[in-house]
């Protein structure tokens, strides 16, 4: 098993532009969540989905679109890149009470 | 809405000495508390956790702790190593689907 897996690992933004970060599991593991990691405020949830088909929004939607058409993939969306989205963002696939978390994303916005 | 305090944010110790770190959650309906390690450029990784049902956990030199009338749990280290320094980061599971992180406590062992 290839377990949690997200692309990029890096990436720059100039703001304005849009992206999709892409994140896997082959887990067969039906909650997927993102989040995102700054300094000195831990792992804040932005969205998360409980299957295919079934999003919903965690703690810091704003900006930020996904969706969930298949078990395995769930891919987050920046609409408009913002300075503010600068941040390491973690996809996670939980099994059972286990979080997964996928290597990681280190965005910059210019 | 619901939230999870951690102290404290930096913590630093000789080696062998004991760390402890302190988390308290806001929804009394939290019933899952896990524990995770972040070592420097990685993901976080589950160490430990424990259920609303059961007061302590151990696991070789970590244990947690849960106390739920004061909705509080904690994370104990004994004989601290180098190799533990990392953010360790408490979470609450609030059973709608959702894990609520603390802010993280940055660990450093001196040896």
């Amino acid at each position: 098993n290839a377990g949690v897996t997200q692309t990029p690992k890096f990436q720059v933004l100039k703001t304005g532009q849009s992206m999709t970060l892409q994140c896997a599991q082959d887990m067969n593991h039906e909650y997927m969540s993102w989040y995102r990691q700054d300094p000195g405020m831990g792992l804040r949830l932005i969205h998360y989905s409980v299957g295919a088909g079934i999003t919903d929004q965690g703690e810091v939607p704003n900006g930020y679109n996904v969706s969930r058409s298949t078990t395995e993939d769930f891919p987050l969306r920046l609409l408009s890149a913002a300075p503010s989205q600068t941040s390491v963002y973690f996809c996670a696939s939980k099994g059972g009470n286990t979080q997964y978390f996928g290597p990681g994303t280190r965005l910059t916005v210019l | 809405g619901e939230n999870v305090e951690q102290h404290p944010s930096t913590l630093s110790v000789q080696e062998g000495d004991s760390a402890v770190i302190k988390c308290t959650y806001s929804d009394s309906a939290s019933n899952y508390f896990p524990w995770y390690k972040q070592e420097l450029g990685k993901r976080p990784q589950l160490i430990i956790d424990i259920r609303s049902n059961v007061g302590e956990k151990k696991d070789q030199r970590i244990a947690v702790t849960l106390n739920k009338t004061a909705k509080h749990f904690s994370l104990h280290i004994t004989e601290t190593q180098p190799e533990d320094s990392a953010v360790y980061f408490c979470a609450a599971y609030t059973g709608g689907f959702k894990t609520i992180f603390g802010a993280g406590t940055r660990l450093f062992v001196k040896a």
